[in-house]
């Protein structure tokens, strides 16, 4: 069954240090989709990076980038430059291509603080 | 401005009173889901259409209706709402293929059952 890890309950950052938050699945498949989402103390899940299992670049969205070692089977997301309103809790998700479901697979999140 | 559109943001109701979460999309995306998110059980998905009037059951249906009568709105429906119904409820939409594009999630109904 594909399963999202992210070991890290809580973490702190200084602001403007980069921080690394860290995820591992579990997939037997070979086509796969990951995802980063965050969630601030206001509710909504915000979309903030995507990498594919065959994407060979790792992928980075402004000050997100996502530290993709697919042999590991890891997708860390990397902050960099943390600002204030970088406090929130931030999900890893993973879909599997081939579910008909395009069911996403939550990890059970971190939540990040920054400390000004 | 693309977006999910959900409604109520919160809404307190009694044991047994049908209600309907909207949840409507301005993207033209096929795919939409509803999901919940419960303290220690993450984010669980309820049921997902792929297209108009193609739904599908996800994890946990039981107790929740849907429809999808129009390519944009894809409501939520408990018939007969129970307290254990109390949860966080994100609707989600994506075009297809989903992948390379994030879900784009509403903002969230805050539902509690009493």
């Amino acid at each position: 069954a594909q399963k999202i890890t992210q070991t890290q309950p809580g973490m702190f950052v200084q602001e403007k240090e980069a921080v690394t938050l860290d995820c591992t699945y579990d997939t037997s498949d070979q086509s796969y989709g990951l995802f980063w989402y965050k969630q601030p103390s206001s509710g909504e899940m915000i979309f903030l990076i995507y990498q594919g299992s065959y994407d060979e670049q790792n992928a980075t969205e402004g000050r997100y980038s996502l530290n993709f070692q697919k042999a590991r089977k890891s997708a860390n997301l990397v902050i960099s430059a943390s600002q204030l309103g970088d406090s929130a809790m931030y999900f890893c998700a993973m879909r599997d291509r081939m579910d008909s479901s395009y069911k996403l697979i939550f990890g059970s999140g971190t939540r990040l603080l920054v400390r000004p | 401005e693309a977006q999910v559109t959900q409604n109520p943001r919160y809404l307190i109701t009694v044991t047994g009173k049908k209600l309907t979460v909207t949840c409507s999309q301005n993207m033209n995306h096929e795919y939409m889901s509803w999901y919940r998110q419960d303290p220690g059980l993450g984010l669980r998905q309820i049921y997902y259409s792929m297209n108009v009037e193609v739904t599908d059951k996800g994890d946990v249906p039981e107790g929740y209706k849907v429809s999808r009568k129009e390519k944009r709105n894809f409501p939520l429906i408990l018939e007969s709402p129970s307290p254990n119904q109390t949860s966080l409820y994100f609707c989600a939409s994506t075009a297809w293929g989903g992948q390379g594009y994030g879900y784009t999630f509403g903002s969230g109904t805050r539902l509690t059952v009493v």
